[in-house]
């Protein structure tokens, strides 16, 4: 099975910082990466597949890069309402596996 | 719109069973696929499995194979989780979301989550 891990898994920001961060897959998985944002007593959501693509409805001052084994995740003007934590997941190969999450905090 | 809307609370004994509910509107759900995901408590997302809405076709998580059973019923676009033999790290909350019709893609649409207590 794949393995994603993601770095940090925690850091503190302050709003209006750029914010990068770093998913990597123990074996090539392409560009067949997403990336979710979950909050609190929340179910996640979406914010990029195919590891580039933005979704529907998601600010664009998100964004994601990479292909392989090597993803970033970029905000790049922090806002209050992006304090949450961030999973990357492949979909590359059974089983879709989920990173362990980076964990934004206010400063 | 498009939503998922889940089946509520559950709270089990060990060795009991669960069906958690997925009921989707606002698409064509042989459209899709749905996948679940569970949430322990403080802990990350964990995929158990998807099941295409088209033909029924599933993928489970080997550590539950054997214990998890997807199906979905078309003529009320529900999706169902069934999972046996429960025990004490079963407790979490369960997700469904919408995937890919033929294999899993980005989940982009989720229900609210059901709570799953498996307690003696």
């Amino acid at each position: 099975a794949i393995r994603m891990t993601q770095s940090p898994s925690s850091f503190s920001a302050s709003t209006g910082d750029r914010v990068t961060i770093t998913c990597r897959a123990s074996q090539g998985i392409s560009s067949y990466l997403a990336w979710y944002q979950q909050k609190p007593g929340k179910a996640p959501k979406l914010l990029i597949y195919a590891a580039s693509t933005l979704q529907s409805g998601v600010p664009s001052r998100f964004s994601g890069s990479g292909s392989g084994t090597d993803f970033t995740l970029t905000i790049s003007c922090l806002q209050s309402e992006d304090f949450a934590t961030y999973y990357c997941q492949q979909y590359y190969s059974y089983p879709p596996a989920f990173g362990q999450g980076t964990k934004v905090e206010i400063k | 719109q498009v939503q998922l809307v889940q089946s509520g609370a559950e709270v089990k004994k060990p060795g009991a069973s669960v069906k958690v509910s997925c009921k989707a509107s606002g698409y064509t759900f042989t459209s899709y696929g749905i996948s679940w995901v569970r949430q322990a408590p403080g802990q990350g997302l964990e995929w158990m499995g998807w099941i295409s809405a088209y033909n029924g076709n599933t993928n489970y998580a080997q550590k539950l194979q054997g214990r998890v059973t997807m199906t979905t019923d078309t003529s009320t676009s529900t999706a169902y989780m069934e999972l046996r033999s429960l025990r004490s790290d079963d407790t979490a909350v369960y997700y469904c979301a919408r995937d890919g019709s033929s294999d899993p893609g980005g989940m982009d649409v989720w229900g609210q989550g059901t709570t799953v207590t498996v307690s003696s």
